[in-house]
């Protein structure tokens, strides 16, 4: 089944706690995106990857990282968690940019809380 | 997810009924829409899209209407079921630009039996 893949679907951790949320996809997608979605703000975009080695930011990156050494992986890292960070976070992929459309195939989700 | 729904407008709607979802984007230089279903602790799904140079595209049971002119796009769900309870929320984009693609807030659709 084409999908995208996020671990962990819960995670409670606590400030200053370094933790890395994993995405996989098996569609042979160019580029992968992560989203976090908090009540009243809608989606917003943390950080994207064109490609394999090819990042950059999105409209809220700060406090965030996230690496694409694979094209399969794109797991976002947060290298020091703190309370504002508490949100629920969406991987998603889609194909390149020459296919001219960016429909996105979405993860389940990621429900992070940071005491 | 969980607590997506609060602070959006909510449409409530009778099952059977037909369903009218709004969105008013705003870059004029967008040229690809998208609405997205997102239901209770899930990911969004896509559901239609349209490019600008149509104004409607009809799909199973949803059709997507676009007016360029005053920068609205609509989703109409015929003969709403329970299961289309969800969030909906439209995406503009400028084709090949992945930078330019943003999403609108939501609404809530909420169908009774």
């Amino acid at each position: 089944e084409a999908q995208v893949t996020q671990n962990p679907r819960y995670l409670i951790t606590v400030t200053g706690k370094k933790l890395t949320v994993t995405c996989s996809q098996n569609m042979n997608h160019e580029y992968m995106s992560w989203y976090r979605q908090d009540p009243g703000l809608g989606l917003r975009q943390i950080y994207y990857s064109m490609n394999v080695e090819v990042t950059d930011k999105g409209d809220v990156p700060e406090g965030y990282k996230v690496s694409r050494k694979e094209k399969r992986n794109f797991p976002l890292i947060l290298e020091s968690p703190s309370p504002n960070q508490t949100s629920l976070y969406f991987c998603a992929s889609s194909f390149g940019a020459s296919s001219g459309a960016n429909v996105l195939t979405f993860g389940a989700g990621s429900r992070l809380t940071v005491l | 997810g969980e607590n997506v729904g609060l602070h959006l407008p909510t449409l409530s709607v009778q099952e059977g009924d037909n369903s009218i979802i709004n969105c008013a984007y705003s870059n004029s230089a967008s040229d690809y829409f998208i609405w997205y279903k997102q239901e209770s602790g899930k990911g969004p799904q896509f559901i239609i899209d349209i490019r600008s140079n149509m104004d409607k595209r009809q799909g199973q049971r949803v059709t997507v209407l676009l007016n360029k002119t005053v920068k609205h796009l609509s989703l109409q769900i015929a003969a709403t079921q329970p299961g289309d309870s969800a969030v909906y929320f439209c995406a503009e984009n400028i084709s090949g630009r992945y930078s330019t693609l943003t999403f609108g807030k939501g609404t809530m659709l909420l169908v009774s039996p």
